[in-house]
């Protein structure tokens, strides 16, 4: 059974700052990984798929990194703002299927 | 991508009584999915909704306290029966798009008194 885990729980940073969200699966056998976005109360907003055949995956501010065989994925977002606070979640769908297992959520705050 | 909207947006409601959850598709779609989210915890399936057939329901969900319809390929509804205040939850709706990305409705907060 496939497990995510993201470290760490909570994080706080000052404005400007460039930071790494980590992502841990047990199961290497998948086809791609989501980065969600969910502000407090809110849905999920996508913000970057890497497929298993990549390695990276960027858009704008941000950078998802994905290595299958150590079972890992992080998002770097660079010069922080304080409207990215958010919770980050990622994802990874069972293999033959969409069904998503969810990470346990990175909560951001970006101290102004 | 595929836009997404739930109605109600949020609601309170006492226990004992159901409520109906809809998720409208800007886009024809096989699949969608119904997730809660508990207080503070991330997402967990509820069931899967193909149009024409029953939904699959994830193991500690049945369709007795969550009936779900699929009338056509723009369209479900989520059933919270009978509810208590553990029912409490944001209960959001899912589509798979191009690539597998899948695409989330903006969530129905419940509370349940």
């Amino acid at each position: 059974k496939q497990e995510v885990t993201q470290i760490p729980a909570a994080l706080s940073v000052p404005e400007g700052e460039n930071l790494v969200l980590n992502c841990s699966f047990t199961d290497s056998a998948i086809y791609n990984l989501q980065w969600f976005r969910q502000d407090p109360g809110k849905g999920l907003t996508s913000l970057l798929l890497i497929q298993s055949s990549q390695r990276e995956q960027t858009s704008g501010r941000l950078n998802a990194s994905l290595d299958k065989s150590s079972g890992r994925s992080t998002l770097y977002i660079a010069a922080s703002q304080p409207g990215d606070s958010a919770t980050y979640l990622c994802a990874v769908p069972n293999f033959g299927n969409e069904k998503l297992t969810f990470g346990t959520g990175t909560r951001l705050t970006i101290i102004p | 991508s595929a836009v997404i909207s739930q109605k109600p947006s949020r609601d309170i409601c006492q226990r004992g009584t159901s409520l109906t959850i809809q998720c409208q598709v800007d886009s024809q779609v096989t699949m969608m999915f119904w997730y809660r989210q508990q207080p503070g915890q991330s997402l967990t399936l509820i069931a899967t909704a193909n149009q024409g057939s029953e939904a699959t329901y994830e193991s500690g969900f049945v369709i007795d306290k969550f009936p779900i319809s699929r009338p056509n390929l723009t369209f479900s509804t989520l059933t919270v029966s009978n509810m208590s205040p553990e029912d409490s939850s944001i209960y959001l709706c899912s589509v798979g798009g191009r690539l597998n990305e899948q695409f989330f409705g903006p969530g129905t907060r419940l509370t349940v008194l």
